[in-house]
């Protein structure tokens, strides 16, 4: 079955980067996702990757995908205390099940 | 973009009582889904909805858990009877997105079973 991990806390000075990553085993995921939890809050979907693309850039944003390692990573550049929130990694396969399938969270903690 | 409702935000039962929880997806979406997020863990499946028909409720503990989606809008989650485990937090999630590729979550329903 399909499994998604990741590391579990990373702490960051504001205004340095953050780089948040995740590793996934189904070779058939078609979408990565990167979902952000706030306290108290439901998932905020910030962006999300296609299978046969290795980077993506949404403003402070940078999706990074090696495919061969499967190995996903979100960059945040400038990172603000408003990011401090914990980080989801998901994958899902568009035939068949499409439901998600989540990693355990990443939480980050910015530091003034 | 119109969000999902989900209600109660929180709710706190006894172990053995009934709980039922609610979801609207707003504008109407095909898709619906139900999640389950424990303490420190990203949520897990528990069923999938297309209009009103259940395609995926293989993670759904059918001995106590069921679920309608009645009229393929609206939908209702409940748990008869609760037990100390199933304290958690349930979320509804609709398909959005221009090839419906990006799953929109309500905010939740936080659930405490003393």
């Amino acid at each position: 079955g399909e499994d998604v991990e990741q590391s579990l806390f990373l702490s960051v000075r504001e205004g340095d980067s953050s780089v948040i990553n995740c590793t996934y085993t189904d070779s058939s995921s078609t979408y990565l996702y990167w979902y952000k939890q706030e306290p108290g809050a439901g998932l905020q979907l910030l962006t999300y990757i296609f299978s046969n693309m290795d980077m993506k850039q949404d403003q402070r944003l940078t999706v990074l995908l090696n495919k061969k390692d499967k190995h996903l990573s979100l960059r945040i550049a400038d990172t603000q205390t408003g990011d401090s929130a914990i980080y989801f990694c998901a994958e899902t396969i568009l035939t068949g099940r499409r439901a998600l399938t989540f990693g355990s969270g990443t939480r980050l903690q910015v530091q003034p | 973009e119109a969000g999902v409702v989900q209600s109660p935000r929180y709710k706190i039962i006894e172990k053995k009582q009934p709980v039922a929880f609610w979801c609207n997806p707003i504008s109407g979406h095909n898709t619906l889904y139900w999640y389950r997020q424990n303490l420190g863990q990203g949520p897990e499946l528990l069923i999938r909805y297309e209009n009103e028909e259940a395609v995926d409720d293989s993670q759904l503990p059918k001995d106590r858990f069921s679920a309608e989606r009645l009229k393929g809008v609206d939908s209702t989650l409940k748990i008869q009877p609760a037990e100390l485990g199933d304290s958690a937090v349930y979320l509804c999630a609709k398909e959005t997105g221009i090839r419906n590729t990006e799953a929109f979550f309500g905010q939740g329903t936080r659930l405490t079973v003393v």
